[in-house]
């Protein structure tokens, strides 16, 4: 069964620090990997996307690594800042199937001063 | 240019009775989801439709949901019979096409009390 998971589930940092979230993901056969950003009340928004090939993707502050071998990708959040305070979702998709999309349950980020 | 945009932005309805929910995809984008989102769930796909093909329905859970999309453009997706679990804030998302990345809308809250 494809699955992604998400961890931690939730997190709370001081505004200026680092953070990294963790996606694990079972998906097959693999296509691309997506992180995206949701807001409270806000639909998901693209953060990076990376395929098979593609190690590591930056986004600004968002940095996002892929290991295909183990089937793990991480996203990391560089001097954190009170508007990432969101959910991070972490969502997979199958090769030629484009309406197979997998989501994580995402990592509630909470930033704080 | 404009977004995906969705309406109403919260619905409240009482169980049994039927509700659409509208999505305006973005203008000239070929691939058009739905998905829902529970509380604490990760976001399941319902539908996608594509150009003038067919469909893919494979995500729909049951006979009460159904989707069109009229003229390759709008999408209405209607629920008849509304139970208390299908509560919850129902995504659309567009793509130019296939595969890419697909742009969400804010949603629609739905409440089945």
């Amino acid at each position: 069964k494809n699955q992604v998971e998400q961890s931690p589930q939730s997190l709370i940092i001081l505004e200026g620090k680092n953070c990294t979230l963790q996606c694990n993901y079972t998906v097959s056969p693999f296509s691309n990997l997506r992180w995206y950003k949701q807001d409270t009340g806000r639909g998901p928004v693209s953060l990076t996307i990376m395929t098979f090939s593609e190690n590591t993707k930056s986004n600004g502050r968002y940095t996002a690594t892929l290991d295909a071998d183990t089937k793990q990708s991480s996203l990391h959040i560089t001097a954190s800042q009170l508007s990432d305070s969101a959910s991070y979702i972490c969502v997979v998709e199958n090769t030629g199937t484009a309406s197979k999309l997998t989501f994580g349950t995402g990592t509630r980020l909470q930033v704080t001063l | 240019g404009a977004g995906v945009s969705q309406s109403p932005s919260n619905k409240v309805t009482e169980k049994g009775k039927d509700v659409e929910l509208r999505c305006d995809p973005i203008s000239g984008h070929t691939a058009l989801y739905w998905y829902r989102q529970s509380l604490g769930q990760g976001l399941e796909f319902l539908i996608y439709f594509q150009g003038n093909s067919a469909p893919d329905k494979s995500g729909l859970p049951s006979d009460r949901f159904s989707a069109e999309r009229t003229g390759g453009s709008v999408s209405t997706l209607t629920i008849q019979r509304t139970q208390q679990e299908d509560s919850a804030v129902y995504l659309c998302a567009s793509s130019p096409q296939p595969l890419y990345e697909q742009y969400f809308g804010p949603g629609t809250r739905l409440t089945v009390t």
